[in-house]
């Protein structure tokens, strides 16, 4: 069955900082691959997807991720975090069947230090 | 242009009655998708509408879960007999088209808590 993992349910860094949120899936094909932000108060927001070429992609605030096949891997990085960034981060994987389902991931909280 | 509203924003049930939650997606928008966010659960997929039809309903925890659309637009998730276990952020989503690869805009959600 098609999953998406991230393994870190917390992370914490400083300002300034670089930034590295993890994604596994695990999915037979090529999959398209998305990153959401959901800040405190707001709704989901997409920061970046992925579906075929350049395997590294940029994204809105800053962020890129790179899709690493032989990994299965998508994650997600910024080299240097603003206060604002702290939020929940979700990867997803866009599913290509008749259902046409995309499955998010269980969310990593992102907390800022001063 | 607005973008895809839920109401209530909050909402507190007892133990047993029914709730409806609304979506207004985004104009034009013809894909309309329902999750759950639970804490430390992620989001869970819950039901999917493109149009009026509801292509997938496999994410509906029970039949006590329900939801339609109507005029392509407004969707209603209807919880009967609510449990404690429903309680939940309910998130509403649309996007232009149905496929996996169409960015989902998603609403604020309605956070349900079931006394």
């Amino acid at each position: 069955a098609q999953s998406v993992t991230q393994p870190d349910i917390h992370i914490t860094v400083s300002e300034g900082a670089s930034l590295e949120l993890r994604c596994n899936y695990s999915y037979g094909a090529t999959p398209y691959l998305f990153w959401y932000v959901q800040s405190p108060g707001q709704g989901l927001q997409l920061l970046l997807k992925y579906f075929s070429g350049d395997t590294l992609v940029q994204g809105i605030k800053g962020f890129e991720a790179e899709f690493k096949r032989s990994q299965s891997s998508f994650n997600l990085r910024k080299p240097s975090v603003h206060w604002s960034d702290a939020a929940e981060y979700f990867c997803a994987v866009g599913i290509m069947n008749r259902d046409d389902k995309i499955i998010f991931g269980k969310g990593t909280r992102l907390h800022i230090l001063p | 242009g607005a973008g895809v509203s839920q109401s209530p924003s909050n909402k507190v049930t007892e133990k047993g009655k029914d709730v409806e939650l609304r979506c207004d997606p985004i104009s034009g928008h013809t894909a309309l998708y329902w999750y759950r966010q639970s804490l430390g659960q992620g989001l869970e997929f819950l039901i999917y509408f493109q149009g009026n039809s509801a292509p997938d309903k496999s994410g509906l925890p029970s039949d006590r879960f329900s939801a339609e659309r109507t005029g392509g637009s407004v969707s209603t998730l209807t919880i009967q007999r609510t449990q404690q276990e429903d309680s939940a952020v309910y998130l509403c989503a649309s996007s232009f088209g149905g496929t996996y690869q169409e960015t989902q805009y998603f609403g604020p959600g309605t956070r349900l808590l079931v006394l």
